[in-house]
């Protein structure tokens, strides 16, 4: 089955704790992507990448980092959390964004609290 | 900064309304404009515009995009409870000092309830 699939799916962590978010796609797809998800702000992108060992910034990168070593795998790191990162985070993927492919699949979504 | 607007940002209609969202945007580098729809979970792809004036359409959902006035409309039209979701606006374009066309932009969103 076609999935994007997202590691934890809840977590409750503390102020400065190192933590991994993995995502992890099974179709093959060059493009994958970060977002957050706030009450009234909608979605906005945190990182997202072309390819592998290609990413760039989104617009609200701070605070995050990536890496894309596979091209199945796109983990989003928080080297020292805190509290105004608490909040829904999805990862998409989808075809080749130079082909217009941004029908991107998103994963179920991992709800972090940081306090 | 890229900008993207959705209005009204909440509308309630009873079954068989037709309804109508709006989407403005300001974004340099346009590539396309993107609608998704989310109901309690993830969202879900609708439809991608590229082309001023060339309607999409899926079944009883519609969008259209005006370049040049920057906006574009989603239009339901014979409701149904299970269009009861929130409808999200993205456009997509190219990062400052970037080269890829990666970078996508979301409205707030529009939280369309329709009602038995």
């Amino acid at each position: 089955e076609a999935q994007v699939t997202q590691n934890p799916r809840y977590l409750i962590t503390v102020t400065g704790k190192k933590l991994t978010v993995t995502c992890s796609q099974n179709m093959n797809h060059e493009y994958m992507s970060w977002y957050r998800q706030d009450p009234g702000l909608g979605l906005r992108q945190i990182y997202y990448s072309m390819n592998v060992e290609v990413t760039d910034k989104g617009d609200v990168p701070e605070g995050y980092k990536v890496s894309r070593k596979e091209k199945r795998n796109f983990p989003l790191i928080l080297e020292s959390p805190s509290p105004n990162q608490t909040s829904l985070y999805f990862c998409a993927s989808s075809f080749a964004v130079g082909q217009g492919g941004y029908e991107q699949y998103f994963g179920p979504g991992t709800r972090l609290t940081v306090t | 900064e890229d900008k993207v607007v959705q209005s009204p940002l909440s509308l309630v209609v009873h079954e068989g309304d037709t309804v109508t969202l709006n989407c403005s945007y300001e974004v340099t580098n346009f590539r396309s404009l993107l609608w998704y729809k989310q109901e309690k979970k993830a969202p879900t792809f609708l439809f991608m515009l590229t082309s001023s004036g060339i309607e999409k359409k899926s079944g009883r959902l519609s969008s259209i995009l005006d370049k040049k006035e920057l906006f574009s409309i989603l239009n339901i039209t014979a409701t149904q409870t299970g269009d009861s979701a929130v409808y999200l606006c993205a456009v997509a374009g190219r990062s400052a000092g970037g080269t890829s066309y990666g970078k996508l932009t979301f409205g707030q969103g529009t939280i369309l309830t329709v009602h038995p």
